[in-house]
């Protein structure tokens, strides 16, 4: 069965912290995504990374950064986490996006809170 | 640009009923795809169903169909038969074209689903 594995369910931190949120998945996805979901706005792109090394920024990637040096995992970075990135923080992978029919699998998601 | 909209922000449904949730979406593009995800208070989303659009047939997975209307714009899922367990958080979603490559998905605001006993 496939899986996405988020490091933590919930994360308490306090601003002006450096923040990593790390997602591991086992299904040899090339694609692997970081959202944000918000009441009322749904879910929002961050970041995604189509392979090792390489990413590209999404609909809101000010004040975050990843990381992808290996395939199965793929690094959330608040370089200096602020009240407004309180969230839940959800990480995703799929296909390459070829595989058009194939739905993108998520992991539990995180619940940051930054005091 | 793409966009999709939900517009029912919160609905109740009798239990054993069946229950329509809207889902519009704006395209120019004739290659395209649109998902549905159920988001339980646990937080974890779960893929329900998938309509490609030059899919002839209207998609089903069990209890969920999907009514797809090209000429509208519309891919509004359908649940028969409600459960206390669909009471959830669902997210229509669209797939960016396939000529991007990317597998990017955008998805709408959401609708709170509640199943009374």
């Amino acid at each position: 069965d496939v899986k996405v594995t988020q490091s933590s369910r919930y994360l308490v931190k306090r601003t002006g912290e450096k923040v990593f949120l790390e997602c591991v998945q086992d299904m040899d996805h090339e694609n692997m995504f970081w959202y944000r979901q918000d009441p009322g706005l749904g879910l929002r792109l961050i970041y995604f990374s189509y392979d090792v090394k390489m990413k590209e920024k999404g609909d809101i990637p000010e004040g975050y950064s990843v990381s992808r040096e290996k395939k199965e995992r793929f690094s959330l970075i608040l370089e200096s986490a602020s009240t407004n990135q309180t969230s839940m923080y959800l990480c995703a992978s799929s296909p390459p996006g070829g595989f058009f029919n194939q739905p993108q699998h998520f992991g539990d998601g995180t619940r940051l809170s930054i005091l | 640009a793409q966009k999709i909209t939900q517009t029912q922000p919160g609905m109740f449904v009798q239990e054993k009923e069946a229950v329509t949730l809207d889902c519009t979406y704006d395209t120019s593009d004739q290659s395209y795809g649109l998902f549905w995800y159920k988001q339980p208070s646990s937080g974890e989303m779960i893929f329900l169903i998938y309509q490609g659009s030059y899919d002839e047939q209207n998609a089903t997975e069990g209890r969920y169909s999907l009514n797809f209307q090209k000429a509208r714009k519309s891919a509004n899922l359908v649940i028969s038969a409600s459960q206390l367990g669909d009471s959830a958080m669902y997210f229509c979603a669209m797939r960016e074209p396939i000529s991007s490559n990317t597998g990017k998905l955008i998805f709408g605001q959401g609708t709170t689903l509640q199943v009374k006993p």
